[in-house]
């Protein structure tokens, strides 16, 4: 069956410092990887797709079909970042249904 | 364009009542989804839509009812209210580049 996992809830970092928010998946198929931002009790945010290999507010995520994994990758932390991520995988095509990890906690410190 | 609405946005219930969450979008999506939003739990799929007359349940549909009779509306609907519904309800629809979300129902069964 299809997974997420998030192994943190919580991170939490220094201004400046490098952040690394892990994500694993679990899913026979191609999976379509998403990272959403949820700032504190507000909507949640597309901040990352693993085709359009941008790199938005700083974030990039690569895709390691061979570790299964999408990490979120900054290298320096801003105290704006402080925020909720999700990591999403969707395993069903264009019409598909997205499935959730727990979410990891970033807190970034002055 | 107003993206994904969802209104009430908070909402007290006592345990037994009956009510309706509402979900628009302006974006003639055919994809529209429920999620449902608990502390350590991340979020879960209740029910979804892949277009007007076309439902299915996800993760956690029961105590939960939806309809689709147009592209643009996707209301979810509590027959019986239970303290367990507590939570913070997410609607989304599916676009080319990922999901969009609205900005959530606080609901309280009480």
């Amino acid at each position: 069956a299809q997974r997420v996992t998030q192994p943190e809830k919580l991170l939490s970092v220094f201004k400046g410092a490098p952040v690394e928010l892990k994500c694993n998946y679990s899913y026979s198929g191609s999976p379509e990887l998403f990272w959403y931002v949820q700032y504190s009790r507000q909507r949640l945010q597309l901040l990352l797709r693993h085709i359009s290999r941008e790199s938005i507010k700083g974030f990039t995520a690569d895709l390691n079909k061979g570790e299964t994994s999408f990490h979120l990758k900054k290298p320096f932390a801003q105290e704006e970042d402080s925020a909720m991520y999700y990591c999403a995988l969707n395993y069903g095509g264009s019409q598909g249904n997205l499935i959730f990890g727990k979410g990891t906690k970033l807190s970034v410190k002055p | 364009n107003a993206g994904v609405t969802q209104t009430p946005k908070f909402q007290v219930l006592k345990t037994g009542q009956s009510m309706t969450l509402q979900c628009a979008q302006d974006m003639n999506h055919e994809y529209m989804s429920w999620y449902r939003q608990d502390p350590g739990m991340g979020l879960r799929l209740i029910h979804y839509s892949v277009g007007a007359g076309i439902t299915d349940q996800g993760e956690v549909p029961n105590g939960y009812n939806v309809s689709r009779s147009t592209t643009e509306d996707f209301p979810l609907r509590l027959l019986s209210a239970a303290p367990s519904q507590t939570s913070v309800y997410f609607c989304a629809s599916r676009a080319n580049y990922g999901y969009t979300f609205g900005s959530g129902t606080r609901l309280t069964v009480v």
